[in-house]
């Protein structure tokens, strides 16, 4: 069974860099797409971005000058760096996995809470 | 960018079937996916691909989509369907933007 786990600071000050990691166990992290959804508290669900496991990356339009994601295979771990974060960049952060580019994202990681505040 | 509309409630007393809707542009010409998040967890699909079911979800689920309009049925509504219910589509108009619907808080009456 393919387990998802984040992992990364839960308070980061308005204008630094957030960066999140996600270990992928029970699986590989090979030919699978990876990816990071938010959602601010008592909001909906937002897409951030994917990563091949290949390299290859897309991000979502609005959050593209602020989001890389990386992906290290050695260590079958992703990880997501977002810039210059204000508190609209407070939420719980999920790491999940795509099969194909059209498909859903079939497992999920717990969610992390991560809170920008000075 | 694509927009999915939701409502933000639907209720329903138990036994009966509640229908959620994800409104977009001609959504019947792409795949719509379905996820449930109960309070404290991550969301979990309950249809893919328009109406198909992944493994361990009850029949009660079923999934279809046409013209503007993508509807989640649950049949037969027990307490525990209680949840957040989300659409969600990939839009290739322009680049490949993952695109989730503003949510359905499901009240089991």
């Amino acid at each position: 069974q393919v387990q998802l786990q984040e992992s990364g600071p839960g308070l980061v000050k308005p204008s630094e860099t957030l960066s999140l990691t996600c270990s992928v166990s029970g699986g590989s992290i090979n030919n699978y797409y990876w990816s990071w959804i938010r959602q601010p508290p008592g909001k909906g669900l937002e897409w951030i971005g994917y990563i091949y496991y290949s390299g290859s990356t897309n991000y979502k339009s609005s959050l593209r000058s602020r989001v890389t994601i990386s992906v290290d295979t050695s260590k079958n771990q992703f990880s997501l760096k977002l810039r210059s974060v204000t508190a609209a960049d407070t939420a719980v952060y999920y790491c999940a996995r795509i099969r194909t580019v059209a498909s859903d994202f079939d497992y999920w990681g717990q969610g992390t809470l991560v809170t920008v505040s000075s | 960018s694509y927009v999915l509309t939701q409502p933000p409630s639907v209720s329903v007393a138990p036994g009966k079937t509640a229908r959620i809707t994800c409104g977009g542009n001609k959504i019947g010409s792409k795949s719509v996916h379905w996820y449930q998040q109960k309070p404290g967890q991550a969301p979990v699909v309950v249809t893919n691909y328009d109406s198909d079911r992944p493994s361990g979800i009850p029949q009660r689920f079923s999934g279809s989509n046409s013209g503007d309009t993508a509807t989640l049925t649950i049949s037969r509504v027990e307490a525990g369907d209680e949840a957040d219910y989300y659409c969600q589509v990939w839009d290739t108009s322009s680049d490949h933007q993952g695109v989730f619907g503003g949510g359905t808080k499901l009240t089991v009456l």
